[in-house]
């Protein structure tokens, strides 16, 4: 079958590092992507890995290992405004596929 | 631009009305899709299109329809509502038929059925 897993929630404090794992299953994949999303509103895209290693943008890097089927998000200098939910999500067919979405909470 | 436009931003339904869910990109995407998101469920695909007069099924279809009769709009229709269908509903869109690395979503549209 196919799915993602995402830790449901982390906690960090301002000025940390946090990093957001994602594991995932699918019989073909092309790539995998994250979202974040405020407060239950449009959810917008953040980064896309196709290839191993590591995809840097400004405060946020993310992360593929295609031989492990494992991805992370890593946000740094963390800032209160970066509390919301993250998504990873990866292409299946014609279709994006969402995993369930880690709630990132930061605290002063 | 406006982007991906969804209409009503807010509905209240009784149980067995209809209704239709409004999607309208201005981008000129070829691909749209349908997610609805609940609590701890993350982003659930409904419908997508690749294309004008072209749909296909996501992961939760049973309950809507969808049609693509030009490239801008994409609605969605609820054929007869059940409190399951009480959710949020995000209208995405994507450049490319094939490469859907990076969707555009909607404000969301939240429905309750009651």
């Amino acid at each position: 079958g196919q799915s993602l897993e995402q830790p449901s929630e982390v906690t960090a404090v301002e000025g940390a590092i946090v990093q957001i794992n994602c594991t995932y299953q699918t019989s073909g994949f092309y790539g995998l992507s994250w979202y974040q999303q405020h407060d239950g509103g449009a959810p917008t895209f953040l980064s896309y890995n196709a290839l191993d290693g590591l995809e840097e943008t400004g405060r946020f890097s993310s992360f593929l290992s295609r031989s492990d089927s494992y991805g992370y998000l890593l946000l740094q200098e963390l800032q209160m405004k970066d509390s919301a939910s993250y998504f990873c999500a990866f292409q299946a067919g014609t279709a994006l596929i969402f995993g369930k979405g880690t709630t990132l909470s930061v605290s002063s | 631009n406006a982007g991906v436009t969804q209409t009503p931003k807010f509905q209240v339904l009784k149980t067995g009305q209809s209704m239709t869910l409004q999607c309208a990109q201005d981008m000129n995407h070829e691909y749209m899709s349908w997610y609805r998101q609940d609590p701890g469920m993350g982003l659930r695909l409904i419908h997508y299109s690749v294309g004008a007069g072209i749909t296909d099924q996501g992961e939760v279809p049973n309950g809507y329809n969808v049609s693509r009769s030009t490239t801008e709009d994409f609605p969605l229709r609820l054929l007869s509502a059940a409190p399951s269908q009480t959710s949020v509903y995000f209208c995405a869109s994507s450049r490319g038929t094939s490469d859907h690395r990076e969707l555009f979503f909607g404000e969301g549209s939240r429905l309750t059925v009651l």
